[in-house]
């Protein structure tokens, strides 16, 4: 069936290294996409977003790329710090701009660890 | 403003009963999501509702799931006859416009 999915499920860097964490989606209709952070015992937390009409989206230290042609995101982050060890997730809407009410299909997650 | 909560953060259940669980959006915001994650996994939609209308159930898994959102603002999910494949996170989130944002989840264990 149509999914988001990840090819890492883990990822270890060293503090200050760049992190990217990579998504796979197959559903074209999808046109707006999120990363989720989530820590431990915790709900995720937003980090930023892209729509399916941009490719690039900058934020405070990490940016996404959407590549539509092959149906891929993904999430960099500059710098990576320890507490930045979390399990992240992309999460795709479908017809975000029409008649949707957001509801998200989440990809099975990335577990990022950095060490200090 | 205080984010989403979530109650009771943790829920131990015997096979078989039923349990509650309470979610408090952000002031104000219109929609409210259910959502499922099992260990390892992304959390999977539940059911949606707007104000107090649901709007979407489409994702609960049986009829033993009941949810509510009498005032437009709380929420209650319902889980009756507890099964052990019930066991998960249960997390809440609420949007007004954009993103959702995610209460801390409620762990349920059915023993």
């Amino acid at each position: 069936g149509e999914s988001v999915g990840l090819h890492l499920p883990t990822l270890s860097v060293q503090e200050g290294d760049n992190s990217i964490i990579n998504c796979a989606y197959s559903n074209s209709a999808s046109d707006y996409f999120i990363w989720y952070k989530q820590e431990s015992g915790k709900g995720p937390q937003f980090i930023i977003d892209i729509r399916s009409n941009m490719d690039k989206r900058q934020g405070q230290r990490v940016t996404v790329l959407l590549n539509k042609t092959v149906k891929h995101l993904s999430l960099q982050i500059a710098a990576t710090q320890p507490g930045d060890s979390a399990v992240y997730f992309c999460a795709e809407i479908k017809n975000a701009g029409g008649t949707s009410y957001g509801k998200l299909t989440f990809g099975q997650g990335t577990i990022l660890t950095v060490h200090p | 403003g205080a984010g989403v909560s979530q109650s009771p953060r943790y829920k131990v259940a015997k096979r078989g009963q039923d349990v509650a669980l309470r979610c408090d959006p952000i002031s104000g915001h219109v929609s409210l999501f259910w959502y499922q994650q099992a260990l390892g996994q992304g959390p999977e939609f539940l059911t949606y509702f707007q104000n107090e209308a649901q709007l979407d159930k489409s994702g609960l898994p049986s009829d033993r799931f009941f949810a509510e959102r009498p005032e437009g603002s709380v929420s209650t999910l319902k889980i009756q006859r507890t099964q052990q494949e019930d066991s998960a996170v249960y997390l809440c989130a609420s949007r007004l416009r954009g993103a959702q944002y995610f209460g801390p989840g409620t762990r349920l264990t059915v023993t």
